[in-house]
């Protein structure tokens, strides 16, 4: 079945760079998906990296895809307090256009 | 509107009574999803409307709970003889026809709590 894994806490220093990884079972997946959420917010979506690509860079955010092993990672550059939230791995569901989420990890940045 | 509306954004009912959650999608966005969102966990997918029409509703869970888009913009999400274990975040998102490489917007969501 489909599955998608994270771990569930990071904690780094500001100014440090965050990564963050995910696992998923589902080899057919187009694309994948890093979303934020803030306490009591709804998910924005950071960004997505379509499966015939290995890498996408945008500003801060640096998402690694490695398909061989269903990989993927988001790198987040010197990160700032403001960056504290969950990030939601997800992947895109098949036809029927639904999103399978991870459990999310949860950043912790420390001044 | 300029981003996915849910109402209410807090809902508490007391078990076995009678719950309407209401989304307001972007609009134009053909595309609509379901999504709850227990404590501690990703969101799960309930059901997926284009249009008018419940394109996938295998992820509801049972026959308590019913959603529907009747004019292919604003959906309800409709839970009876509600249950403690119903209590989450019921999440709204919608979606320009449904393709991925849009990807999906979500709303702030309503955390329903059955007391």
């Amino acid at each position: 079945g489909e599955d998608v894994e994270q771990s569930l806490f990071l904690s780094v220093r500001e100014g440090d760079s965050s990564v963050i990884n995910c696992t998923y079972t589902d080899s057919s997946s187009t694309y994948l998906y890093w979303y934020k959420q803030e306490p009591g917010a709804g998910l924005q979506l950071l960004t997505y990296i379509f499966s015939n690509m290995d890498m996408k860079q945008d500003q801060r955010l640096t998402v690694l895809l490695n398909k061989k092993d269903k990989h993927l990672s988001l790198r987040i550059a010197d990160t700032q307090t403001g960056d504290s939230a969950i990030y939601f791995c997800a992947e895109f569901g098949g036809s029927q256009g639904n999103l399978i989420f991870g459990k999310g990890t949860k950043l912790s940045v420390k001044p | 509107g300029a981003g996915v509306s849910q109402t209410p954004s807090n809902k508490v009912t007391e078990k076995g009574k009678y719950v309407e959650l209401r989304c307001d999608p972007i609009s134009g966005h053909t595309a609509l999803y379901w999504y709850r969102q227990s404590l501690g966990q990703g969101p799960e997918f309930l059901i997926y409307f284009q249009g008018t029409g419940a394109a996938d509703d295998s992820g509801l869970p049972n026959d308590r709970f019913f959603a529907v888009r009747p004019e292919g913009s604003v959906s309800t999400l409709k839970i009876q003889r509600t249950e403690r274990g119903d209590s989450a975040v019921y999440l709204c998102a919608s979606s320009r026809q449904g393709l991925p490489n849009y990807g999906y917007t979500f709303g702030s969501g309503t955390r329903l709590t059955v007391v």
